[in-house]
């Protein structure tokens, strides 16, 4: 079955201890993006990638770091996590930017 | 800059009822059109896209149409039924926008039977 796959789905943590979340997909995608949603705010681009080694920042970087060594995984890293990056957080992949996203479930992240 | 307006929720309707959610976009370039789904505690499912002007996209009943010239992307359905019940989000891609998905602020439909 076609899909992203992101782990954990739900994930408690305390401020300052480096966390990752892992993103997998299975389409051979070149496109593969994170977004996080917060109410009021809607869906914000935190970083993409368009291919092996390349990423670049979205809309709201900090805070955060990426790396994509191989085609189908593209974790996010939080280095020191802080309470305002509580939130849901999205892996989404695409052939091609253009041609739709597929989204994973998402993780619910709560900082305390 | 690239953005997307759609209608502040939320939205009730009764089941069977006509459901229109608009969405209308600025963009810099020849933007593809989406309307993604999100059902309660999931991730985001991609209902139906549209590539260029005048493209209908469709999909369980749901359609919208590309409108260059009202730079529009409505979400319509003739008969919701209760399952539709979910957040709706207008989005567009513009190539060469390295692949950003520029998001609606979200539209939630609640259907009652």
């Amino acid at each position: 079955e076609a899909q992203v796959t992101q782990n954990p789905r739900y994930l408690i943590t305390v401020t300052g201890k480096k966390l990752t979340v892992t993103c997998s997909q299975n389409m051979n995608h070149e496109y593969m993006s994170w977004y996080r949603q917060d109410p009021g705010l809607g869906l914000r681009q935190i970083y993409y990638s368009m291919n092996v080694e390349v990423t670049d920042k979205g809309d709201v970087p900090e805070g955060y770091k990426v790396s994509r060594k191989e085609k189908r995984n593209f974790p996010l890293i939080l280095e020191s996590p802080s309470p305002n990056q509580t939130s849901l957080y999205f892996c989404a992949s695409s052939l091609s930017g253009v041609s739709g996203y597929t989204f994973g479930s998402g993780t619910r992240l709560t900082v305390v | 800059g690239n953005s997307v307006t759609q209608m502040e929720g939320p939205v009730t309707l009764s089941e069977e009822a006509f459901l229109t959610i608009n969405c209308t976009y600025t963009a810099t370039g020849y933007p593809s059109l989406f309307w993604y789904v999100q059902y309660p505690g999931e991730g985001l499912q991609l209902l139906l896209k549209a590539t260029k002007a005048d493209d209908k996209g469709s999909n369980k009943g749901f359609e919208a149409t590309y409108r260059k010239e009202t730079t529009s992307f409505h979400l319509e359905k003739g008969s919701v039924q209760v399952s539709d019940s979910a957040v709706y989000f207008c989005a567009l891609s513009v190539r060469g926008s390295q692949g950003n998905l520029i998001f609606g602020k979200g539209t939630k439909l609640s259907v009652k039977p």
